[in-house]
């Protein structure tokens, strides 16, 4: 199956920083999300980027799918920007459709 | 509010004592679908529905039964739990089964089998 692979695994930011996040995927892809999970386990949707760039106040994303990988940009991080970002991409085709998860990205925003 | 919902949130159980944990969701949304959350292994889906009554298996489907009966509901059924599935659950939906839309979760369901 895909392969989904998330880079750095861990991090950490002093409040005010500004960080990226990369994810790289083996294979094409239909779509592909990027979800916050906060320090309580609710994930919470960020964006649906199957192509381009997003914006959503500090943050934003690109996905370039010819070349198999999107970014997630974090500016002026704050405490509550702490938890697990995770991008998942979606395969499949003829009405069935799977999504593959990477293992996270742990951020931890320090005051 | 359009919100997926899942019951219970929190589960303490014995191994072999079966028990279903349910979802609903209230956005009219076609595909719905399960996943598991363990440490280090990230979410795993294990079963999903492309409609009533359209079921199929996901990546770790085993130990686990699911069914669709309306669109709304996507129980997820452990007939004979064990402590290999203690885990945190997750139950998701999105608007269509035949082209890809954003996905949206529900709040978890933090599963202990003793």
């Amino acid at each position: 199956g895909i392969q989904v692979e998330q880079s750095p695994p861990d991090l950490i930011l002093q409040e005010g920083a500004n960080s990226t996040l990369r994810c790289n995927f083996s294979d094409s892809v239909n779509n592909l999300q990027w979800f916050h999970q906060n320090p309580w386990g609710q994930l919470i949707n960020l964006f649906y980027i199957p192509s381009g760039t997003k914006q959503n106040g500090r943050l934003s994303a690109t996905t370039v799918a010819t070349e198999r990988y999107s970014l997630l940009y974090i500016s002026s991080s704050q405490t509550t920007d702490s938890g697990v970002y995770f991008c998942a991409v979606v395969v499949g085709g003829a009405g069935s459709y799977q999504l593959t998860f990477g293992k996270g990205t742990k951020l931890s925003v320090i005051p | 509010e359009a919100q997926v919902t899942q019951n219970p949130r929190y589960l303490i159980t014995v191994t072999g004592k079966k028990l279903t944990v349910t979802c609903s969701q209230n956005m009219n949304h076609e595909y719905m679908s399960w996943y598991r959350q363990d440490p280090g292994l990230g979410l795993r889906q294990i079963y999903y529905s492309m409609n009533v009554e359209v079921t199929d298996k996901g990546d770790v489907p085993e130990g686990y039964k699911v069914s669709r009966k309306e669109k709304r509901n996507f129980p997820l059924i452990l007939e004979s739990p064990s402590p290999n599935q203690t885990s945190l659950y997750f139950c998701a939906s999105s608007l269509s089964g035949v082209s890809w839309n954003e996905q949206f979760f529900g709040p978890g369901t933090r599963l202990t089998v003793l």
